[in-house]
């Protein structure tokens, strides 16, 4: 069974530019959710998606949209990229009628200068 | 509004010296407590999901419990593998979506 995979690993943006992280949820898994999480910090959501769905945000401004594909992949795209918006980004799979349960990919580490 | 706190924010151990680790929380309607645990730049793993007060849940070191205010990660003649973050969170449900708040973690660095 293949667990939550992201991709790219790492990236650096300046201020200003935009950028598309990627994910590929967990075999069997359908809810795709959202964290960004700063560094010494827990991660904080940001939004979930469920059947090709967003179904719920958390504090972030409209500049962070998503979107979940028919075969439950997702994306995460940032526009106006600023430097706070440096951290960890992390992407979680959940099984149908189980959404709490979140398994978690490897994360995107992006860098803004 | 929801709150996790985890204390203590850091914890040294020596191998073998057992210790708990604390995660208290408000939230209104909970909806599971869930820990996981953090290597140095990946994603959490998770360990244990608790979902009323008085459960009980054990994985090899590690036994975790909850009561109507808090949580605890007891850990047993730990190990120096067992280094690593520890976090807490709250399942709530925010409309439809179905989201975790999480504290900011237990730093614990076991010495051998």
């Amino acid at each position: 069974e293949t667990g939550v995979t992201q991709s790219p690993t790492h990236l650096i943006k300046t201020r200003g530019q935009q950028v598309t992280l990627r994910c590929s949820s967990q075999s069997g898994h359908n809810t795709v959710s959202w964290y960004q999480q700063a560094l010494g910090q827990g991660p904080q959501f940001i939004f979930q998606y469920y059947r090709e769905e967003e179904n719920g945000r958390g504090n972030f401004p409209p500049r962070f949209s998503g979107l979940q594909f028919p075969n439950y992949s997702s994306e995460l795209n940032v526009n106006a990229l600023e430097l706070d918006d440096s951290a960890l980004y992390l992407c979680a799979s959940s099984p149908e009628g189980a959404a709490y349960e979140q398994y978690f990919g490897p994360g995107t580490r992006l860098t803004v200068t | 509004e929801d709150q996790v706190t985890q204390s203590p924010e850091a914890l040294r151990l020596q191998e073998g010296e057992s210790s708990s680790l604390n995660c208290s929380y408000t939230v209104s309607g909970l909806r599971g407590l869930f820990w996981y645990r953090q290597d140095p730049g990946k994603g959490p793993e998770f360990l244990f999901t608790l979902y009323s007060a008085g459960e009980e849940k054990e994985k090899e070191r590690l036994k975790a419990t909850l009561t109507k205010k808090e949580s605890f990660l007891h850990i047993t003649a730990p190990k120096p593998e067992d280094s690593a973050t520890y976090l807490c969170a709250v399942g709530r449900s925010s409309g439809s979506a179905r989201q975790l708040t999480f504290g900011s973690g237990t730093q614990l660095t076991v010495l051998p």
